[in-house]
């Protein structure tokens, strides 16, 4: 079992849908999970950084992360064509220096 | 603010050339820097990381060695390329080493061997 895995997609929807990206891991350790958005030809881009677990949220961005279930989301509310990118997950445990990321979610917001 | 600049943008060699790669921060001192390569395909995985000068730690073993001679510049390079190490490749920084630090990436250097 890889320790993070997340659906490839792509995903496609309209533009002012809800969007929800996941992830799950193995690894119980993890405790900072972070979204990253990359655009095509460019390096990832920091969105959201949450701790253990709970929710939190930044404009029309949600995070949430389930330890219990391993489970982490990104909310995307009123979606835009401009939040067409990849979204990776990645988390890392207290010890760790490398961030372990997932493959990334392919999403389309057409307008 | 922080900004992290990496070149060249892209890359095309052949294979049993040298390679070398840039990458420099702004707007801090003192921070800790990754290398990382994203292979079409695979998720990002870190190739190399250092918290001070000339102070190197590898996680997997491979044809590129890294190297910082001043405290914001890291520098990735390998004395002869492999078809294997096409990819692309990220500089990122952060300000602590573990755990609650978030990383912040440059712009990457896409790297096509022939």
């Amino acid at each position: 079992q890889k320790e993070v895995e997340q659906d490839p997609g792509p995903l496609s929807v309209p533009e002012g849908a809800i969007v929800s990206l996941n992830c799950t891991y193995s690894n119980s350790a993890f405790q900072y999970f972070m979204w990253y958005r990359q655009y095509s030809r460019k390096g990832p881009e920091l969105l959201m950084y949450t701790y253990s677990s709970g929710n939190k949220e930044d404009g029309r961005f949600t995070a949430q992360v389930d330890k219990s279930s391993k489970y982490i989301s990104l909310f995307i509310r009123d979606s835009q064509p401009s939040d067409s990118a990849t979204y990776l997950c990645a988390m890392r445990d207290q010890a760790g220096t490398a961030l372990i990321f997932g493959k990334g979610t392919t999403l389309s917001v057409s307008s | 603010s922080q900004t992290i600049h990496q070149w060249p943008a892209t890359l095309v060699q052949p294979v049993g050339s040298p390679l070398s790669l840039e990458c420099t921060v702004e707007g801090t001192s003192n921070p800790n820097l990754y290398w990382y390569r994203q292979a079409a395909g695979r998720g990002l995985q870190l190739l190399f990381y250092s918290v001070g000068i000339g102070q190197i730690s590898s996680e997997v073993p491979q044809n590129l060695s890294a190297s910082r001679p001043q405290d914001r510049q890291f520098i990735l390079s390998s004395k002869k390329l492999l078809l294997s190490d096409s990819g692309f490749y990220l500089c990122a920084w952060s300000e602590g080493l573990y755990g609650n630090q978030p990383q912040h990436f440059g712009d990457g250097t896409r790297l096509s061997i022939l």
